[in-house]
């Protein structure tokens, strides 16, 4: 079956212009995630949504990210305003939900702010 | 504040020695860990997990221990394979809370042939 797959896998942009980051995770899984890698750096929690629940928001790191997700399925991060220590490889994941612990990661957007 | 951390930032180690991938954590809470292996432009791969209630989980020729008292896990790869080259991240969570997993910074293994 399909992974999660994530769009566009490689993304340049100009300093101050806003970005979206789409996530499309595995069929019927409830639990989606948001990380970013920035370079040397580990897996830095963003968000998190797990079916009609509030969101956990807690990782964002200003009011210029924000994240979406409809229907339950597709999720997308937004960065407004980018700055370029937004630079960072942005990686979703999915799991089946609560009593499932195990997360199936995309490949990654790598967002490159100039 | 770093809850969950890989002191090592690389290892290298002979094909068919064991490999030993370290982690430490700081929060009491977290009951549940994980180890997850990523390749250069890939997403992270699930390896293997252990719940608080065990001190050891075997797969194959993985092995994870957990060292509660000590707030201490560690990845055992053997014998050490040139596929099996790439970063490790241990991450944690508190199956009490959100699910929300914390990684650590990683640990580059390199398996000499």
């Amino acid at each position: 079956g399909a992974g999660v797959s994530q769009s566009p896998s490689n993304k340049v942009t100009e300093k101050g212009k806003d970005v979206e980051l789409r996530c499309d995770p595995i069929s019927g899984h409830t639990a989606l995630y948001w990380y970013r890698q920035s370079l040397g750096q580990g897996l830095e929690f963003l968000i998190y949504f797990q079916g009609n629940s509030a969101p956990d928001k807690s990782g964002l790191p200003s009011d210029r990210f924000s994240a979406e997700r409809t229907g339950g399925s597709v999720s997308t991060l937004t960065i407004q305003r980018t700055q370029q220590e937004d630079s960072a490889v942005y990686l979703c994941a999915s799991s089946l939900g609560y009593g499932s612990y195990e997360q199936y990661f995309g490949p990654g957007t790598r967002l490159t702010v100039t | 504040d770093q809850q969950v951390k890989q002191n090592s930032p690389s290892l290298s180690v002979q094909e068919g020695r064991i490999s030993i991938l370290n982690c430490d954590y700081t929060n009491s809470m977290f009951d549940y860990f994980l180890w997850y292996k990523k390749y250069p432009a890939e997403g992270p791969t699930f390896l293997i997990s252990i719940s608080s209630i065990k001190d050891k989980n075997e797969d194959g020729r993985f092995t994870v221990f957990l060292n509660k008292s000590a707030k201490h896990l560690s990845l055992h790869i053997v014998p050490s394979q040139p596929g099996d080259s790439a970063v490790y991240f241990c991450a944690a969570s508190s199956t009490s809370g959100t699910y929300k997993y914390i990684f650590g910074t990683g640990t580059r293994l390199k398996v000499l042939a």
